[in-house]
């Protein structure tokens, strides 16, 4: 069974708490991205990152962090640096078939973070 | 930086009836897509079409392109009380893994 997980779904932190975000795909993607989402609006990338061991930042990337040690695995830090961080934020791959001929991204979930 | 929008925001139509959405664009892309999202939940990929096609259909959905115009619809026809959901387009301007750029999305309603 194919996909991609996110945990937790709910999350809860206190201000000035660091938090890390699950994502895991085993679709053998090589691209996996972070986005923000916030209520009645669109996705802001957050972070992306295309192979392992490296990551570019999106439109968003202050307060947050990432990495890519594994090509299943792309966790997102929230820092208390991120002002603002109550949100619902979305992980999100793309496979890799050649140049050209793709590009649809398969979404997990979501985890919706609340700061108290 | 959101290069699609939307419009309009949000549509609320009775079941059986169509339900057009559009989006317009700044720059040229490679190709354009429309997701899905049902209330809480992660985006669900439609349909893509490329800046060479100027429509497609797959089911009830039907997506024209116009380059010139840098503009998008969606069209769904006769319309369920489950296609209530929220509806993204996003660009791609290139190939490769490049980030789709999402708009803010139309929110429609199907009343039963």
């Amino acid at each position: 069974d194919g996909g991609i997980t996110q945990s937790p779904k709910y999350l809860f932190r206190k201000e000035g708490q660091n938090v890390t975000l699950s994502c895991e795909q085993n679709l053998n993607h090589d691209a996996m991205y972070w986005y923000r989402q916030d209520p009645g609006q669109g996705l802001r990338l957050i972070y992306y990152s295309q192979i392992v061991n490296d990551f570019q930042k999106g439109d968003i990337a202050e307060g947050y962090s990432v990495s890519r040690e594994k090509k299943e695995s792309f966790p997102l830090t929230v820092t208390s640096a991120q002002k603002n961080p109550t949100a619902f934020y979305l992980c999100a791959s793309i496979g890799s078939r050649g140049r050209g001929t793709y590009n649809e991204q398969f979404f997990g979930p979501g985890t919706r973070l609340t700061v108290l | 930086s959101q290069q699609g929008e939307e419009d309009p925001q949000a549509l609320s139509i009775q079941e059986g009836e169509n339900a057009t959405m559009n989006c317009s664009y700044k720059t040229s892309i490679n190709n354009l897509q429309w997701y899905r999202q049902n209330s809480g939940r992660g985006l669900v990929h439609l349909i893509l079409i490329r800046s060479n096609e100027r429509e497609k259909h797959s089911g009830r959905l039907r997506v024209t392109l116009d380059t010139s115009k840098k503009s998008s619809s969606l069209l769904i026809t006769a319309s369920r009380a489950a296609d209530t959901a929220s509806y993204f387009c996003a660009t791609v301007f290139n190939s490769g893994n490049t980030p789709l750029v999402f708009g803010k999305g139309t929110r429609l309603s199907v009343i039963a």
